[in-house]
């Protein structure tokens, strides 16, 4: 079974601090996602990323897939209230997954005021 | 994009009963997925619904404890039978507008309590 590893697990900063958030694997993935999710909510789909070595940005946030497919980074500025939330990386498209996404253990990032 | 919605968002239920799950998606999508979710923790895939076939489970999950129907591209129900304590989590539905790949929506979630 392969397995998706975040980390920190838990993460509780001030507002204006900086953060990264990991998500390595051992298996190589077509792609990559990060989604967000709030209490009472789905999941909410942030970016993909499909190329070994990109690096997507999204306002404040950075988002890079490492050269070889099997890891990624999310890195935020500067952080909000807003940015509070579970954090949860997925990848796609392994030798054995095919279509199936498999999920990080996530990332809860609480951002005080 | 598509926007999903699930019924009931909510429910607490006795052991030994049955809860359907309906998801519908506001537009045709190529796949749906059902998820179950402890709260604050990873996903688990319990199945892939099937327009017009039977679904594909995912190990560990069963057709007689989870039954699933996916009559058309808009809509799927997951019914979780003969509940104990231990099917208490948050089920979410899934759907994709392409190969399966490229962008991943969600619904938001129904919170199952067994007593």
């Amino acid at each position: 079974t392969q397995l998706l590893e975040q980390s920190p697990q838990f993460l509780s900063i001030q507002e204006g601090e900086n953060l990264t958030v990991y998500c390595n694997s051992s298996s190589v993935f077509s792609s990559l996602q990060w989604y967000r999710q709030e209490p009472g909510e789905g999941p909410v789909l942030l970016v993909t990323v499909v190329t070994g070595g990109e690096v997507k940005k999204l306002k404040r946030l950075t988002f890079q897939f490492g050269d070889a497919r099997k890891d990624s980074s999310l890195h935020i500025t500067a952080a909000q209230p807003g940015d509070t939330g579970l954090y949860l990386c997925a990848g796609g498209g392994s030798e054995t997954s095919g279509s199936r996404l498999t999920f990080g253990e996530g990332t809860q990032l609480t951002v005080n005021p | 994009s598509a926007v999903i919605s699930q019924k009931p968002s909510r429910d607490i239920c006795q052991r030994g009963t049955s809860l359907t799950i309906q998801c519908q998606v506001d537009s045709q999508v190529t796949m749906m997925f059902w998820y179950r979710q402890q709260p604050g923790q990873s996903l688990t895939l319990i199945a892939t619904a099937n327009q017009g076939s039977e679904a594909t489970y995912e190990s560990g999950f069963v057709i007689d404890k989870f039954p699933i129907s996916r009559p058309n591209l808009t809509f799927s129900t997951l019914t979780v039978s003969n509940m104990s304590p231990e099917d208490s989590s948050i089920y979410l539905c899934s759907a994709s507008t392409s190969g399966g790949l490229v962008a991943r929506y969600f619904g938001p979630g129904t919170r199952l309590t067994v007593l």
